[in-house]
């Protein structure tokens, strides 16, 4: 059974940095794309970053290029998401998914981000 | 691509048959998913590439539609399909969800 378990959430200020990351396991994790969706409290989804099978390929939303990096360790089946700059906008629960092919498969938990000071 | 969901809400009854529509600002083929969204759950795939099934999804989820105009239809709503939801394309980057749709009972 798939399944994708995120970590490193949490309540950070303006400015300030945060990784999160994501566990992967039930499926062959190198041959799957990756992707981070986040959810604003009580707004819908919005698709952050994604990440090819080797990671040699990466694309950004806009409003997270240059401040935001994904990044994949194949060996160890994690996803990350490095987190800098951080605005009161970036507040959201961020979801680790696969991402074959541009659709999202299969989802965690999630977990929430808090930018506030 | 901005992707447009209506209505944003539906009120119907336990029973009927419903279709709900998803508009692209432009032509985006069948590169669209939909997603159901249930209250404090992550979402899950319905119907990936406008029409293809999901394994493990009830049949009674459909989809339909090409170039702009998308349709999610669902079969006598279920009690368990009162929820939310999305549609997404993977035309071209970046990828974007419409804003939603609200399935309620009257």
């Amino acid at each position: 059974e798939v399944e994708l378990v995120e970590s490193g959430g949490g309540l950070v200020q303006p400015g300030r940095s945060m990784k999160l990351s994501c566990a992967a396991s039930g499926f062959t994790f190198s041959n799957y794309g990756m992707a981070w969706v986040r959810q604003a409290p009580t707004k819908g989804l919005e698709w952050v970053a994604s990440i090819s099978t080797s990671g040699d390929n990466t694309f950004y939303r806009d409003s997270v290029e240059g401040r935001f990096t994904i990044s994949r360790d194949n060996a160890k089946s994690t996803l990350c998401l490095q987190m800098d700059s951080l605005r009161s906008e970036d507040t959201a629960t961020y979801y680790c998914t696969t991402n074959n092919y541009g659709w999202f498969a299969h989802w965690g938990q999630g977990t929430l981000v808090t930018v506030s000071s | 691509i901005m992707l447009t969901q209506s209505p944003a809400t539906l009120s119907v009854n336990q029973g009927e048959s419903i279709s709900l529509s998803c508009r692209a600002s432009q032509s985006i083929s069948t590169n669209l998913h939909w997603y159901q969204q249930k209250p404090n759950e992550s979402p899950r795939v319905l119907i990936r590439y406008t029409s293809h099934s999901i394994s493990g999804i009830p049949s009674r989820f459909s989809g339909s539609g090409s170039g702009t105009d998308f349709t999610l239809n669902i079969n006598r709503v279920e009690p368990e399909d009162f929820s939310l939801y999305y549609c997404q394309q993977s035309n071209s980057w970046p990828f974007t969800f419409g804003s939603g749709t609200k399935l309620e009972i009257k």
